[in-house]
């Protein structure tokens, strides 16, 4: 089982949705959740940190669930420029901080 | 403000040759590391530095090394270049381990023949 997992998608909606995707991981003592974003052949870029209780940025909200080990990213009133892939991170906790990535899942948002 | 910076952007080698790929960061940050990113692999850790003179192995170290001289500087080595080493590559930086918000220099593409 890989130690941090999401669902590849493509998920394809429709501009003006709302779309939600998870992302879990399978370290209990895990401590830094991050989502990021990459477009197409482009570095990945830090969308938000998801805290405990919780945040949101705009149209992004983060959430963190410890009893599930998930943490999920919804996105309101999708725009056409949301279209990328959202990679999750997850601190591995041990003798020195490496943080860990799922493979991304692809957002494609149509007219 | 540069932030990090990476050489080369595409680099083409044949099986066996060696090279190095350079990062470099303006942002004094004591946290550098090097990932590969393959089609449905996700980012993987290779090898990363919590500071000048300290480095460390990550999930897939084998056939690279690397160094830190100096703070600014995280270059990595490829030794003998195989066709399971293309890939691309980003090096990335945050302010300490603990604040661990990366930055992310533009990718270099490598293909191995």
């Amino acid at each position: 089982r890989k130690e941090v997992e999401q669902d590849p998608g493509p998920f394809n909606v429709p501009e003006g949705a709302t779309v939600a995707f998870n992302c879990t991981y399978s370290n209990s003592a895990s401590q830094s959740f991050f989502w990021y974003r990459q477009d197409c052949r482009k570095e990945p870029k830090l969308l938000m940190s998801v805290y405990s209780s919780g945040n949101e940025d705009g149209r992004f909200t983060a959430q963190l669930n410890r009893a599930s080990q998930y943490i999920s990213l919804l996105i309101r009133d999708s725009k056409l420029s949301d279209s990328a892939t959202y990679l999750c991170a997850v601190n591995r906790v041990s003798s020195a901080s490496k943080i860990i990535f799922g493979s991304g899942t692809r957002l494609s948002i149509r007219p | 403000n540069a932030g990090v910076t990476q050489t080369p952007k595409f680099q083409v080698l044949k099986t066996g040759q060696s090279m190095t790929l350079q990062c470099a960061q303006d942002m004094n940050h004591e946290y550098m590391s090097w990932y590969r990113q393959d089609p449905g692999m996700g980012l993987r850790l290779i090898h990363y530095s919590v500071g000048a003179g300290i480095t460390d192995q990550g999930e897939v170290p084998n056939g690279y090394n690397v160094s830190r001289s100096t703070t600014e500087d995280f270059p990595l080595r490829l030794l003998s270049a195989a066709p399971s080493q293309t890939s691309v590559y980003f090096c990335a930086s945050s302010e300490t381990d603990i604040n661990e918000k990366l930055f992310f220099g533009s990718g270099t593409q490598l293909s191995v023949l």
